[in-house]
C-alpha cells in the first residue's frame, strides 16, 4: 500500500530565505508526482507536476525535483515571501488515471 | 471563470439527515475525483468517473454514500443518515490526462 509522508509538518521562516519541502513515498513504482498549495479552507492549487521518467520541474521560484528510486521529491522555494505562507501537499499516482494518494502536508508560514 | 465548481460552499446539519453536493467539472474533462479532507489531513479518495461510469470505489464510501455523474458532466455526492464523523471538507477534482484541477470544496459540519 502506497503511502506518502511529508517532512516537516511545519516550518516557520523569514522574508527571502531559501527552503525545501521533502516527501517521501513507500512505493518507488510511481506514474507521476504532483506538488499542491491549499489555503486556508479552500481548495487545492497544483503547482508543479512531475512524470515518473523526469528528474524535475521549475515554475518561478518553485523547483520540484523526483528521484524514484529512494522514493523521495523536494519542493524547494527561492527568496521566500509572506504570500508564500499555506500549506503544501505532496500526491502521487500509481497508474496513469487513478486517484492521487496525499502526505498530510507541510503548513509553511514566512514572516515579514 | 472555467474552473471546477462545487455547490454548496458550506453546508450545516443535524445528525441523521441526508445532504447532497454538486461538482461541475472542467468541461471536456471526461476524469471526476471525489476526496474527503479533515482537518490536518491530506485529502483522502473517494470515488472516480470516467465519464458516466464510477470505475472504483475507496472503501471510504460506506453504504450510506452515493455518487453519480449521470451525463458525464456535473456529479452529484449524496450521504445518508449524517453522523458527526463525516464532517470534513469535501472535494471535486477533474482531470484531461495527468494533472488534476481541484475545485474550492464543500465544508460540512454535523451537528
Amino acid at each position: 500500500k502506497q503511502e506518502v509522508t511529508q517532512i516537516p509538518a511545519a516550518l516557520s521562516v523569514p522574508e527571502g530565505e531559501n527552503l525545501v519541502l521533502n516527501c517521501s513515498f513507500t512505493d518507488s513504482a510511481i506514474y507521476n508526482l504532483q506538488w499542491f498549495r491549499q489555503d486556508p479552507g479552500k481548495g487545492l492549487t497544483s503547482l508543479l507536476l512531475i512524470q515518473s521518467s523526469q528528474r524535475e520541474q521549475t515554475s518561478g521560484r518553485l523547483n520540484a525535483s523526483l528521484d524514484k528510486s529512494s522514493g523521495r521529491s523536494t519542493l524547494y522555494i527561492a527568496a521566500s515571501q509572506p504570500g508564500d505562507s499555506a500549506t503544501y501537499l505532496c500526491a502521487v499516482t500509481n497508474q496513469a488515471g487513478t486517484a492521487l494518494i496525499f502526505g498530510k502536508g507541510t503548513t509553511l508560514s514566512v514572516s515579514s | 471563470d472555467t474552473g471546477v465548481s462545487q455547490d454548496p460552499r458550506h453546508k450545516i446539519t443535524k445528525r441523521g439527515q441526508n445532504v447532497t453536493f454538486r461538482c461541475d467539472p472542467i468541461s471536456e474533462h471526461n476524469r471526476l475525483y471525489w476526496y474527503r479532507q479533515t482537518l490536518g489531513q491530506g485529502p483522502e479518495f473517494l470515488t472516480y468517473f470516467q465519464n458516466e461510469a464510477q470505475l472504483e470505489k475507496s472503501r471510504l464510501l460506506s453504504d450510506r454514500f452515493s455518487a453519480e455523474r449521470p451525463k458525464g458532466s456535473f456529479s452529484t455526492l449524496e450521504i445518508q443518515r449524517t453522523e458527526q464523523g463525516d464532517s470534513a471538507m469535501y472535494l471535486c477534482a477533474s482531470r484531461p490526462l495527468d494533472t488534476q484541477y481541484f475545485g474550492p470544496g464543500t465544508r460540512l459540519t454535523v451537528l
